[in-house]
Parts: C-alpha cells; structure tokens; sequence
C-alpha cells in the first residue's frame, strides 16, 4: 500500500523560499502524476501544480511564477520550492499520487499533511 | 480555470437520516471527471467518489454519486456519525484543478 510522507520546515521567513519533501513508500514513484495540494486554516483546498517523473509539470497560474517542482527517484521522494512567501503561503501542505498514468485521474492517497507557518 | 461552487456551505442533519450535496461547475467538466473528499479535523481529505458516479475502494455503499456536465450531487442515505465532516468536489478535467469551497455536515 502506497504511503505518502511529507517533511520540512514548519516555519520560514517571508521573502524567503518554502521547500518541502515528499517520501513515498510501498510503490514506485515512478510512471506516475504527482500534485502538491495546499489548505490554509479552516479554508478549502488550492492545487499548487503537478509533475510527472519524466520531468513535465503543470502548475497553477496562480503559483507559477514561484514554484518548481523536482523529483528524486534513487530516493522515491518529490520536492517542491515555493519562493518570495509571504504570510499568505501559511497552510497545511499536502502531496498526492494521481490514480492512472495520465495527469486527468483524481487524487490517491494523499500524505497526512504538513504545517508550514510563514513568520519573522 | 473552472470553479466549482458548493452548496449548502453548512448542513445540519441528524444520524440515520439523509444528506444531499451539490457541486456546480462554471463550464462543463470533462468525462464526468469530478471527484468526491471527506475531510475530518486534523486530517488529510479521503477519496469517496471518482468519475461523478464510482465508489472508491472501501467507502460504503450508502455514499453514492450522480450528475454531469455542470452539476454533480454527493447523496449520503441513512448518516452514520462518522459522517459528520467537510466535503469537497475536485474537478480533474482541466487544468488548474479546482476544489469547491466545501460543505460542512454538521450533527443537529
């Protein structure tokens, strides 16, 4: 059974980058769709972007101009980078596996999520 | 973008009876591409329901989904009080993908 991990700071400066790890155990990360999902307190879900382990990534125009998305398959984790944040990028980071092999499959499973407070 | 608005924001029904939830689109959603979250305090969304209409592995068969083009509905038979969460739909169409704003089921 696929597990999903999420790790990093839970706190970082504004201006300054957010950099978060996904380790995915039980399965390959390979030949997969993979999306960072991030919610602020007591607010709804934002789609941050999406990769696939070949290297293309999609991402949400909203974010697009701070985010980069990277992948390690020696160590079957995926990473994302989100620079210049600010108050506003504080949420509850999540990452999720895309069910099939193509970008348009809904979200399974989903890591438990992680806290990232942006403060001086 | 396609947004997707969900509505009631809050319903509050009691255990046993029913609950309906309603997705609309701002554009027609692809092959029914929509999905169904449960989220519970402190947790991670679950999937219910991909494709509008399919049950995803494990979710109990009184969780059943209908609708297409522009609007989807979750309908919960006979609540159980583990039911008792937030729901979002996600549309996976197009992208960006988008998620409602939620709907809140509350115990009355």
């Amino acid at each position: 059974q696929v597990q999903l991990q999420e790790s990093g700071p839970g706190l970082v400066k504004p201006s300054e980058t957010l950099s978060l790890t996904c380790t995915v155990s039980g399965g390959s990360i390979s030949s997969y769709y993979w999306s960072w999902i991030r919610q602020p307190a007591g607010k709804g879900l934002e789609w941050i972007g999406r990769f696939y382990t070949s290297g293309s990534s999609s991402y949400n125009p909203s974010l697009k101009s701070r985010v980069t998305m990277s992948v390690d398959t020696s160590k079957n984790q995926f990473s994302l980078k989100l620079s210049s944040v600010t108050a506003a990028d504080t949420a509850v980071y999540y990452c999720a596996r895309h069910v099939g092999a193509t970008p348009y499959n809904w979200f399974d499973p989903w890591g438990q999520g992680t806290l990232v407070t942006v403060s001086s | 973008e396609i947004v997707l608005t969900q509505t009631p924001g809050t319903l509050s029904l009691s255990p046993g009876e029913g609950a309906t939830l309603s997705c609309r689109a701002s554009q027609s959603v692809s092959f029914r591409y929509l999905a169904w979250y449960q989220q519970k305090r402190g947790q991670a969304p679950r999937l219910l329901i991909y494709g509008a209409s399919s049950r995803a592995t494990g979710i109990p068969d009184r969780f059943s989904g209908s609708g297409s083009g522009t609007d989807f509905t979750l309908t919960i038979s006979r609540l159980d009080p583990e039911d008792f969460a937030v729901y979002y739909c996600q549309q996976y169409g197009s992208s960006p993908y988008s998620f409602g704003q939620g709907t809140k089921l509350d115990i009355k």
